[in-house]
């Protein structure tokens, strides 16, 4: 049962132009969302994160979007660079018997065309 | 740098083989997650320890197995190795607790079954 789902798996985007990300839950216990960032033969880095009590968190050129009732979150990159062409994972978090633990979604490769 | 350090960095062994891959978390972290990437794959979960003790199984199979010490670095042991073993090998590590659940990857173990 695959909790966090990024049903988009490739995306290309024009340089200077809006990317949007998708990512949908099933968890209603997730209270806490991440998006991270994976180039070629590199390990994941953390991007972006957002708490269940906010809607919207904003870091640069970064913004991560929060829709509880529709349990879906986005990320938007503007303006989209060529060097933000990475793949990008959707990750949710649950305290789970005191601990927290975190779900992937199979990522999205994005593609910037300069 | 993440803080997360896994050795070996690059492993090339036969099939039928046994190895031990390695990570050593961030300080301070308790929890330690293990991911493969196969081929322009998604990160696949395969194990979670917390504190020493296994918290969840993802897809593992029963030829892997891993652990965590009490120093809480972690081993990932890949026995009876097949070509479709090849991947590269992540792990990651977080607070765990009730501090925010970025979770920071190391490098990873890119492993070529041969």
């Amino acid at each position: 049962d695959q909790q966090v789902k990024q049903n988009s798996p490739s995306l290309s985007v024009q340089e200077g132009r809006i990317s949007i990300l998708n990512c949908d839950y099933t968890n209603s216990m997730f209270d806490y969302f991440l998006w991270y960032k994976k180039y070629p033969a590199e390990g994941p880095t953390f991007l972006i994160s957002i708490s269940s009590i906010k809607d919207k968190n904003e870091d640069g050129r970064f913004t991560v979007f929060l829709n509880k009732s529709a349990k879906h979150l986005s990320l938007h990159i503007v303006p989209s660079q060529p060097g933000d062409s990475a793949v990008y994972f959707c990750a949710a978090s649950a305290m789970s018997g005191g601990y927290q633990k975190v779900t992937f979604g199979i990522g999205t490769k994005l593609q910037v065309i300069p | 740098d993440s803080g997360v350090t896994q050795t070996p960095k690059h492993l090339i062994t036969a099939t039928g083989q046994r190895v031990t891959l390695r990570c050593s978390p961030r300080s301070g972290d308790l929890s330690v997650y293990w991911y493969q990437q196969s081929l322009d794959q998604g990160l696949q979960f395969l194990i979670h320890y917390y504190n020493g003790e296994e918290r969840a199984k993802g897809n593992i199979l029963e030829r892997f197995s891993a652990q965590q010490f009490p120093d809480l670095h972690s081993e990932l042991n890949l026995s009876s190795l097949e070509l479709g073993d090849s991947a590269l090998y992540f792990c990651a590590s977080s607070g765990g607790g009730t501090t925010t659940p970025e979770a920071f990857f190391g490098q990873g173990t890119r492993l070529t079954v041969v």
